[in-house]
């Protein structure tokens, strides 16, 4: 079974609609890293989380982690076509400095 | 602004050729990282340099993968012979000890 769940698969929203991707770990989370990934492309950092209940935002993109229920979400607020792509979630299990990924979600935002 | 550097892009190889990846780090990160990502398997970790030493290649084939850092300003994969099972996205990343920056990949194609 996948270390980390993402959830949903893929999403398809309309520009403007916020949003909100899981990433859940069946094991404990020491930090939390959020990409983003294009078709074709590297991944690109969006934002790191470490502690229990530490919230990041970067322009629309919010992250929070909840350290008990081993899980972060990622929150889209008023989605544009310039969102859509992979979001992945990489868990560090405790300074083995290996990123354990998940599998992702395909976010789509039409216009 | 600095990135990492992957070659070739693209590649197309007969199964049991020898292929061979590069990629250029970030000047002063001293870390390396190379994963593999398939749809079905996602991102998998192959194996990590810390100062041009391996430190983690536990998630490479022995038998036919090897991975170098012959300085630091170059880590290069290699798959000797190649399978069709080969195929898929190569990434190097690199980072100050953590996960920073990740090259644009290179599409690997076994026939």
């Amino acid at each position: 079974s996948q270390e980390l769940e993402q959830s949903p698969q893929s999403l398809i929203v309309q520009e403007g609609k916020n949003l909100t991707i899981n990433c859940t770990s069946s094991k404990t989370l020491y930090g939390l890293y959020w990409y983003k990934q294009k078709y074709g492309e590297g991944l690109i950092f969006l934002m790191m989380l470490q502690k229990g209940g530490e919230e990041k935002s970067h322009e629309k993109i919010t992250a929070k982690l909840d350290e008990k229920k081993q899980q972060s979400s990622l929150h889209i607020t008023a989605s544009q076509p310039s969102h859509a792509g992979i979001y992945l979630c990489g868990a560090d299990r405790g300074g083995s400095e290996k990123l354990v990924f998940g599998k992702g979600t395909k976010l789509t935002v039409n216009p | 602004d600095a990135r990492v550097t992957q070659t070739p892009r693209h590649k197309v190889t007969e199964m049991g050729q020898e292929v061979t990846m590069r990629c250029q780090p970030i000047l002063g990160h001293n870390t390396v990282f190379w994963y593999r990502q398939t749809m079905m398997q996602g991102l998998e970790l192959l194996a990590y340099f810390r100062n041009r030493a391996p430190l983690d290649d536990s998630g490479m084939p022995k038998d036919r993968f090897s991975a170098e850092m012959p300085d630091a300003t170059l880590a290069t994969l290699k798959i000797q012979p190649s399978e069709p099972r080969d195929s898929a996205v190569y990434f190097c990343a690199s980072g100050l000890v953590v996960l920073g920056s990740f090259g644009q990949g290179t599409r690997l194609t076994v026939v």
